[in-house]
């Protein structure tokens, strides 16, 4: 166990609905990454968050956001969502900025139908 | 381009035998560093053993090893004993510092590597 938790395990939506996926760190870790591993693609790193704030953006498309509230869990926000959205999206957390080895949570299944 | 391969997409090898998983990767920084996760059946990312480019030293972790040849960019692992618990892909990554503070893991494609009995 990483200590990170993620929420929900699983998810089963249609197209253009929108989800939220939640992610709680390890205690004392300020960062918040957010991948996705899809089939095609692999992990790809979506963003970075600080103590609150974003210090990073990966392949995140426009209609994907999140943010890091102030007891530092963080949301990811899908919209409009299309079949190419199903994927494994994984949280992680490490204690601050630095290339700290970051641990992962046990990831969101999300299916689109 | 900051890019990671694993040339392998999937071994097998015989339990208690010794097996080495490929990498390399490409970088212009100097500074970074690099990790070999484990994704088992359960889906969970599992930090194996990390490297810093800066030590020359090879790092260990009980039955993981990896030799580092930072000249070629080359970062394998090397699994001593294998037990049927390591039947899992494989996921050779890397971190350099941006700026900011922003470090994010770049990683392979993965390798899926069996463990026989």
């Amino acid at each position: 166990d990483s200590g990170v938790t993620q929420t929900p395990k699983h998810l089963i939506t249609a197209t253009g609905q929108r989800v939220t996926l939640r992610c709680s760190p390890r205690s004392g870790d300020l960062s918040v990454y957010w991948y996705q591993q899809s089939l095609d693609q692999g992990l790809q790193f979506l963003i970075q968050y600080y103590n609150g704030e974003e210090r990073a953006k990966g392949n995140i498309l426009e209609r994907f956001s999140a943010q890091q509230f102030p007891d530092l869990h963080s949301e990811l926000n899908l919209s409009s969502l299309e079949l190419g959205d199903s994927a494994l999206y994984f949280c992680a957390s490490t204690i601050g900025t630095g290339p700290y080895e970051q641990y992962f949570g046990p990831g969101t299944r999300l299916t689109v139908t | 381009a900051q890019t990671v391969t694993q040339s392998q997409p999937e071994m097998s090898v015989q339990e208690a035998e010794t097996v080495t998983l490929s990498c390399t990767y490409d970088t212009s920084e100097s500074n970074y560093y690099l990790f070999w996760y484990k994704q088992p059946p359960s889906r969970q990312m599992i930090l194996v053993i990390r490297q810093e480019a800066y030590k020359q030293q090879n790092a260990t972790e009980n039955r993981f090893s990896v030799n580092f040849q930072k000249a070629a960019k080359s970062f394998s692992l090397k699994i001593s004993d294998s037990q049927l618990g390591d039947t899992a892909m494989y996921f050779c990554a890397f971190i350099v510092s941006g700026r900011g503070g922003s470090e994010k893991l770049v990683f392979g494609k993965g390798m899926k590597l069996t463990v026989n009995p």
